[in-house]
């Protein structure tokens, strides 16, 4: 079956560091997002992105996360300056909308702990 | 945007079958329904779609009214492997195009010995 894969599964990082989350979604799809949940909480969506860029982002994804396609197969989520609240979990899923049913499929995610 | 509402959670024992019944009264005509699961500290994995009467994969099964004012995803014979958050979700819309899949938090299944 095919997947998306993220790495690192787990990256320790210092508050006001830069840290950059990599997927590599499933090949042929055209949707890519990233969402984030916090230990305990409900699955937030961050942001979506489809021919090259930004299609839609949420009230979360301010001036500190940006987003990149960098080459045909990765898709990566930046964050500039972190924070102790963007402990969480980093997921990662694309998808490939078409006429009928079509799934979103999720990476296994990084988990981001800020110190 | 249809209001989701589920249980918050359910508790079973191994070998019955659970229903959980989701609410999505507005949900608009071109719209998918869509159940996913989540296992602690992974990503939501896809069970199964449907638009209308019912769907049955390997996993579950998917029974939908009429009215698709509400949806029930029917797991048979759970096992404890099944305990999870289960979330149902609007969409995809059927014309395909730009949707993004939004999370509520779902109903969380523990399933007991």
């Amino acid at each position: 079956e095919p997947e998306v894969t993220q790495t690192p599964s787990h990256q320790v990082t210092q508050m006001g560091q830069e840290v950059i989350l990599r997927c590599v979604p499933i090949s042929n799809h055209l949707y890519f997002y990233w969402y984030r949940q916090i230990l305990g909480q409900k699955v937030e969506f961050l942001v979506s992105f489809y021919n090259n860029e930004i299609s839609e982002k949420s009230e979360i994804f301010d001036d500190q996360f940006s987003v990149e396609r960098p080459d045909g197969s990765n898709f990566t989520l930046k964050i500039r300056s972190t924070k102790l609240e963007d402990s969480a979990m980093y997921f990662c899923a694309s998808t490939s909308p078409r006429q009928g049913a079509s799934e979103a499929f999720f990476g296994q995610g990084t988990r981001l702990t800020v110190v | 945007l249809a209001k989701i509402t589920q249980p918050i959670s359910m508790d079973s024992y191994e070998g019955q079958e659970v229903n959980i019944t989701c609410s999505h009264n507005n949900i608009a005509t071109n719209d998918y329904i869509t159940w996913y699961q989540q296992f602690p500290s992974q990503g939501p994995r896809f069970i199964i779609q449907g638009y209308k009467t019912k769907v049955t994969n390997e996993v579950a099964s998917l029974f939908i009214p009429a009215d698709r004012k509400s949806s029930t995803l029917s797991l048979p014979r759970v096992s404890l492997s099944d305990t999870a958050v289960y979330y149902c979700l609007v969409g995809p819309p059927a014309s395909g195009g730009s949707y993004i899949p939004t999370f509520g938090r779902g109903t969380s299944l523990i399933v007991h010995p």
